[in-house]
């Protein structure tokens, strides 16, 4: 069985302040994690993917993910919010084996001047 | 190359009426999917399709139908709509099952 949890369901930032979304998942299997950033009306965007590589994932718009089995987490990392963040964030876990993607509820990120 | 497309982009129906939505992609991929997003709930697969000629039940099917027409296209059908359906609508696919999904816009879905 497969699940995934967003520590948070919002976030508030200030402009130029690091970001911190937290998530995180349960697999019986090797998962791949897959951040992705859903801005109002629109579809859904890949930010960035862990496949079983290296553990800090680098993504677009300067966004990272950090890979921790330990812990069973897969945060993801800002250093610099922009005002072009505000958008809801999915944290989501598949695994080869089972073809299909468990999301996570989401996390609404407001950023703030 | 558009990705992946659907239509409507939205739509109003009356409690027990049909429609079917529409999705193309141009990837040549093998999986497609549907899914739907309410608010608090995040995606929820209601049918897949890991190749062409397959269909399987997702998380949430009941209520809806669903043709894997081609490789490009897959539709979803709501034979008789219910204001549970009320959604946001989002077709994906992957080159095969478990890679990267990649998302169309979106169809709006409000059943009065």
């Amino acid at each position: 069985a497969q699940s995934v949890t967003q520590l948070d369901s919002h976030v508030s930032v200030s402009e130029g302040t690091p970001v911190l979304l937290r998530c995180n998942y349960s697999s019986s299997y090797s998962p791949s994690l897959f951040w992705y950033v859903q801005h109002p009306n629109k579809g859904l965007q890949l930010l960035l993917k862990y496949t079983s590589a290296a553990t800090l994932v680098k993504g677009i718009n300067g966004f990272e993910a950090e890979f921790k089995k330990s812990e069973t987490s897969f945060h993801l990392t800002k250093p610099s919010a922009h005002m072009s963040d505000a958008a809801e964030y999915f944290c989501v876990v598949s695994a080869k084996s089972w073809g299909k993607l468990q999301f996570g509820a989401g996390t609404q990120v407001v950023v703030t001047p | 190359n558009a990705g992946v497309t659907q239509t409507p982009k939205f739509q109003v129906l009356k409690t027990g009426q049909s429609m079917t939505l529409q999705c193309a992609q141009d990837m040549n991929h093998n999986s497609m999917y549907w899914y739907r997003q309410d608010p608090g709930m995040g995606l929820r697969l209601i049918y897949y399709s890991a190749s062409e000629g397959t269909t399987d039940k997702g998380e949430v099917p009941n209520g809806y139908n669903v043709s894997r027409l081609n490789k490009r296209e897959f539709s979803l059908r709501l034979e008789s709509a219910a204001p549970s359906q009320t959604s946001v609508y989002f077709c994906a696919s992957s080159a095969i099952s478990g890679e990267t999904q990649y998302f169309g816009p979106g169809t709006r879905l409000l059943v009065l």
